[in-house]
């Protein structure tokens, strides 16, 4: 098992541009996440995903969006880059049983200049 | 309105000793509890957790005991090792109606480890 894996590793991107976080995961989890961690901060809670088609915002979802096609991939949109999603981006899944135990992905660091 | 604190950023320890690391939270309605390890470059990993109706939780070297009426959680670690050398998160969720939370959690800001040889 891969577990959970997040591609890009890193990217740097333009005020305005658009990307996509990718988020895949093998381990046939229904619940998936998407977090943002900022410097000295915590993790907070962007979009989560009970199972495939069902998507909700958590903490702070502003400015991106989210779907589930699949049970393995959850990607995350970022529509028109702000210096305000300068942040590392984590994926993580949980299989619904023991909700809370999430299982985290490396991470994906953006730069927004 | 960060309703789980850990207010101290660093904690320094020496090796074969104990660390404590405290986390405080504001909402009551938070029932569960977990504790997570960070290295860097690394997404986080789940190390323990507790739920609301017991006051300790053991595993390992790893404790957890939760004050509700103090609304704080501390982890120890005995012994500590020069491993053990991570950024600990605390994390909270509130068990809804139906007895489901969906993994929804609060994390504090994390509190940074170090054990010296």
């Amino acid at each position: 098992n891969a577990g959970v894996t997040q591609t890009p590793k890193f990217r740097i991107l333009k005020i305005g541009q658009s990307m996509t976080l990718q988020c895949t995961q093998d381990m046939n989890h229904n619940y998936m996440y998407w977090y943002r961690q900022d410097p000295g901060m915590g993790l907070k809670l962007i979009y989560y995903s009970v199972g495939a088609g069902i998507t909700d915002k958590g903490e702070v979802p502003n400015g991106y969006n989210v779907s589930r096609s699949t049970t393995e991939d959850f990607p995350l949109r970022l529509e028109l880059a702000a210096p305000s999603q300068t942040s590392v981006y984590f994926c993580a899944s949980t299989p619904g049983l023991v909700l809370d135990e999430q299982f985290f992905g490396p991470g994906t660091r953006l730069t927004v200049l | 309105d960060q309703q789980v604190k850990q207010n101290s950023p660093s904690l320094s320890v020496q090796e074969g000793r104990i660390s404590i690391l405290n986390c405080d939270y504001t909402n009551s309605m938070f029932d569960y509890f977990l504790w997570y390890k960070k290295y860097p470059a690394e997404g986080p990993t789940f190390l323990i957790s507790i739920s609301s109706i017991k006051d300790k939780n053991e595993d390992g070297r790893f404790t957890v005991f939760l004050n509700k009426s103090a609304k704080h959680l501390s982890l120890h670690i005995v012994p500590s090792q020069p491993g053990d050398s991570a950024v600990y998160f605390c994390a909270a969720s509130q068990v809804l109606a139906g007895g489901t939370s969906y993994g929804k959690l609060t994390f504090g800001q994390g509190t940074i480890l170090t054990v010296h040889p």
